[in-house]
């Protein structure tokens, strides 16, 4: 059985620049969620995906997007990137989309932005 | 809005228990998790607790819940080199699978 796979594992963008990041959800798994981790911080959640529609969102400005696909693979679009958004982008995948289902993650996409 | 507080550094010796707190703001989260993050990788989930329990213990780890003061701790016995990484705690809010997360206690296991 395949784990959470991210692609790419390492970016570099400049400011104003736009990125598209990639995640493949462990096979069975329906719901995909998206967190940002800022260096020394705690992951924060980004949204969340339930078979291709957005189940829920963190505060994060309109020009984080998303998507997903019928296979459940993801995808996390950031326009106009900014400094802030320099961190490590990690994505988690579930069975489904209920409270206390075990959230598998990915090993993170580190995005920096100059 | 929800939190979760953590310390951000804990040392201990090789074979001693460490213990690692953490307190969180929403009383209607239904699980607390403890997660582990080692350098370059992703996050490993090491344990999980349900708001009805008070304690649950797997091997080495010990997980206690206050609810009362929204209190949860992580007890790692017999500490080893290996258990060298970065711990969050978080917990499930807003009513679905949403985690958040507090900002990591980092463990440092000396011999």
């Amino acid at each position: 059985e395949t784990g959470v796979t991210q692609s790419p594992t390492h970016l570099i963008k400049t400011r104003g620049q736009q990125v598209t990041l990639r995640c493949s959800s462990q096979s069975g798994h329906n719901t995909v969620s998206w967190y940002q981790q800022a260096l020394g911080q705690g992951p924060q959640f980004i949204f969340q995906y339930y078979r291709e529609e957005e189940n829920g969102r963190g505060n994060f400005p309109p020009r984080f997007s998303g998507l997903q696909f019928p296979n459940y693979s993801s995808e996390l679009n950031v326009n106009a990137l900014e400094l802030d958004d320099s961190a490590l982008y990690l994505c988690a995948s579930s069975q489904g989309r209920e409270e206390g289902n075990e959230q598998f993650f990915g090993p993170g996409t580190r995005l920096t932005v100059l | 809005g929800e939190d979760v507080e953590q310390s951000l550094f804990l040392s201990v010796r090789e074979g001693d228990s460490s213990v690692i707190n953490c307190t969180y703001t929403d009383s209607s989260s239904t699980y607390l998790y403890w997660y582990k993050q080692e350098p370059g990788a992703g996050l490993q989930l090491l344990t999980y607790i349900f708001s009805n329990m008070d304690m649950k213990q797997d091997q080495r780890l010990t997980v206690l819940l206050n609810k009362k003061d929204k209190h949860l701790s992580l007890r790692i016995a017999d500490t080893q080199t290996g258990d060298s990484a970065i711990y969050f705690c978080a917990c499930i809010s807003g009513g679905y699978n949403k985690l958040i997360f507090g900002a990591g206690t980092r463990l440092a296991v000396h011999p």
